[in-house]
């Protein structure tokens, strides 16, 4: 089956540094991504959609310089939470969906979630 | 704006007994998503309904949905501790667009 993975798993960093979170597609290819955010004990709200080859499209209220996405190739989209802070802490999923679908109900693949700590 | 709630928010239950959870969406829609949550996993995809009067079973849940009341139901039979998690609805408003998720249902069956 088709297999997203996340990297890393779980990350540290001190405030007001960056960390970039990678979504891969391992056995197919996805032309789009989304990012999710999750706060403990709560949903999943989605951040923003990733398109190959062009601009991500951000949620309202989620701030596109803070929360850069990339999304270079077929198989890779990044997520990099610049200058982070406490209030960043969160756990961050992605799922891609198969290139060439048109309908999410058996195309869209989730990570295993990043979660993040700020200090 | 689409809005997905589901009923309980937390439901501890004993082994063996029968519950359900509701979800409730805000516009219309024929796509609805039932997705398991263990604590500090990402999801687990447990069925998606497509039409109106969709049904679906998968050992001991069950889940339906009604696209005229905006409402999808997951039943639990004879719950068993393993099935204990959270459980999130998602409603994916067009065809090819992007789930909104509901609140999500923390759900704990004790011994």
């Amino acid at each position: 089956g088709a297999v997203v993975s996340q990297h890393p798993s779980w990350v540290i960093c001190k405030s007001g540094t960056s960390v970039k979170i990678e979504c891969r597609s391992l056995d197919f290819q996805a032309t789009t991504m989304f990012w999710y955010r999750q706060f403990p004990k709560q949903s999943l709200m989605l951040m923003a959609t990733s398109n190959e080859g062009s601009k991500a499209t951000y949620e309202q209220g989620v701030e596109k310089d803070k929360f850069l996405i990339n999304h270079a190739s077929l198989t890779l989209s990044t997520l990099t939470v610049t200058s982070a802070h406490p209030e960043d802490s969160s756990f961050y999923i992605c799922s891609a969906i198969l290139a060439g679908a048109t309908d999410l109900w058996d195309t869209q693949y989730f990570g295993p979630g990043t979660r993040l700590t700020v200090l | 704006e689409l809005k997905v709630e589901q009923n309980p928010l937390f439901l501890s239950m004993q082994e063996g007994k029968n519950y359900t959870i509701y979800c409730n969406y805000s516009t219309t829609s024929d796509r609805l998503y039932w997705y398991r949550q263990d604590p500090g996993k990402s999801l687990e995809s447990l069925f998606v309904l497509l039409s109106n009067g969709a049904v679906k079973q998968e050992g001991r849940l069950m889940a339906s949905l009604d696209t005229k009341a905006r409402l999808s139901t997951l039943h639990i039979t004879a719950a068993v501790h393993d099935l204990s998690a959270t459980y999130f609805c998602a409603v994916e408003e067009t065809s090819g667009s992007r789930l909104t998720f509901g609140e999500g249902t923390q759900l704990t069956v004790n011994p």
